[in-house]
């Protein structure tokens, strides 16, 4: 039982160029959240889904475009990364957010460096 | 103004010590309420939920305000371990972190 992976671990890109990462759960939880951690910023939420087909805008949205096309997976992506995307990315998922029992998994991070 | 706001820290503390960390949240229609613990360059961990009736879980007590929209933690008799950085989540969906607030116990 893998919980939440997130792919790849670390990466650099070059200003401009695309990426995407993956999150992927086996928990069969409905919400889905990435989010990025910047140093004494805490875990800002970019993008989340409350299900599979849906999508939504979370604080800090802009330059990032997300899908869950399959229930298990959230893709997050980069079209044109630029230097102010450096950042340790997490992604977490729940069966579900409002019940007190039901905790957020996280992934372990994925460490992304935009030169 | 943010959704989640957090006392800033850090906060160094001696072992033993008492300590309490507050978080304000403005949207009143929040529905659940946590606190998570990070570890350095770690994946932030659930360290106990937060009921309105108030709950504790050994040395650590956590209370909701909802008339005046806060959520507290209070850490009795600290410990080494319990060095980390404590993070406030408010919910409607959209799970939101407050900033977090650096905690070091010290000998």
């Amino acid at each position: 039982n893998a919980g939440v992976t997130q792919t790849p671990k670390f990466r650099v890109l070059k200003t401009g160029q695309s990426m995407t990462l993956l999150c992927a759960q086996d928990m069969n939880h409905e919400y889905m959240y990435w989010y990025r951690q910047d140093p004494g910023m805490g875990l800002r939420l970019i993008h989340y889904s409350v299900g599979e087909g849906t999508t939504a805008k979370g604080e800090v949205p802009d330059g990032y475009n997300v899908s869950r096309l399959k229930k298990q997976n959230f893709l997050l992506g980069l079209e044109s990364a630029a230097p102010s995307q450096t950042s340790v990315y997490f992604c977490a998922s729940t069966k579900d957010p409002i019940s007190g029992a039901n905790v957020l998994t996280f992934g372990a991070g994925s460490r992304l460096t935009v030169l | 103004r943010k959704e989640v706001e957090q006392d800033p820290g850090p906060f160094n503390v001696p072992e033993g010590a008492t300590v309490a960390f507050n978080c304000t949240y403005s949207n009143s229609a929040s529905q659940s309420f946590f606190w998570y613990r990070q570890d350095c360059r770690k994946e932030p961990k659930l360290l106990m939920s937060v009921y309105s009736s108030g709950n504790e879980d050994g040395r650590f007590t956590a209370q909701l305000n909802r008339a005046s929209q806060y959520i507290s933690l209070l850490i009795r008799d600290s410990k080494l371990s319990d060095s980390a950085t404590y993070l406030c989540v408010v919910n409607m969906f959209d799970m939101r972190f407050g900033a977090g607030t650096r905690l070091t116990v010290k000998p």
